[in-house]
């Protein structure tokens, strides 16, 4: 089943670090852009993150610009958000979706508590 | 960044109805625009891409249309499985943006 799934996510401590990973299946990592979008409890959707398929290229939303870092490994079909100095307004499910642009392909969630 | 204002936030209607959500960009975004219904505790799920491209397997109920800054998702007959929250989303430029949600409940 062509799929992403991602892991990681927890209860942290404000200030504290946290790495996610997304695990790609059934398709051709390699080729795909890949994006993290999250959502905070009961509120919208984020647009956080976004790399190209050789990970020379990287954007990202103000708010996390210098504390997020989006990278991939295409020999393990996998791509990561390491996120350092974590805010309580940093609370949310994070999703994996595969794209640049628009998304036809998302992950089910982790859930990242920043909390004390 | 290009901000999307989604109107109404919130709207209650009856199945069979037709309903309209408005996305506003706050500079032209060409067809660079995307439509997405999430259910609760699910992960979006994309309707309409380009504008008015139909994604694969959404029904022909739903619709998009608009140009430049002014952006339409209709629903031409509400059915019990379309109450759910719709966002747009811009992809013309980073930082990609989404709008603020509309959340469609039973009347």
């Amino acid at each position: 089943e062509v799929q992403v799934v991602e892991s990681g996510g927890g209860l942290v401590q404000p200030g504290g670090s946290l790495r996610l990973s997304c695990t790609a299946s059934e398709f051709t990592f390699s080729l795909f852009w890949m994006t993290w979008v999250r959502q905070a409890p009961g509120k919208g959707l984020e647009w956080v993150a976004t790399l190209n398929q050789d990970g020379s290229a990287k954007y990202y939303v103000d708010s996390v610009t210098g504390r997020f870092t989006i990278s991939r490994d295409n020999t393990k079909n996998s791509l990561f958000l390491q996120m350092n100095t974590l805010r309580v307004e940093d609370t949310a499910v994070y999703y994996c979706t595969r794209g640049g642009a628009y998304s036809r392909l998302w992950g089910q969630g982790t859930l990242v508590t920043v909390s004390s | 960044a290009i901000q999307l204002t989604q109107s109404p936030s919130s709207l209650s209607a009856s199945v069979g109805d037709r309903v309209t959500i408005t996305c506003r960009a706050s500079q032209g975004i060409s067809s660079a625009l995307a439509w997405y219904q999430q259910k609760p505790g699910k992960a979006p799920k994309l309707l309409i891409y380009d504008v008015s491209t139909l994604e694969s397997g959404v029904p022909s109920r739903f619709s998009g249309s608009g140009s430049g800054t002014d952006f339409t998702l209709t629903i031409s007959s509400l059915q019990p499985e379309d109450f759910a929250s719709y966002y747009c989303h811009q992809f013309k430029s980073f930082p990609r943006t989404f709008g603020q949600g509309t959340n469609v409940e039973i009347k």
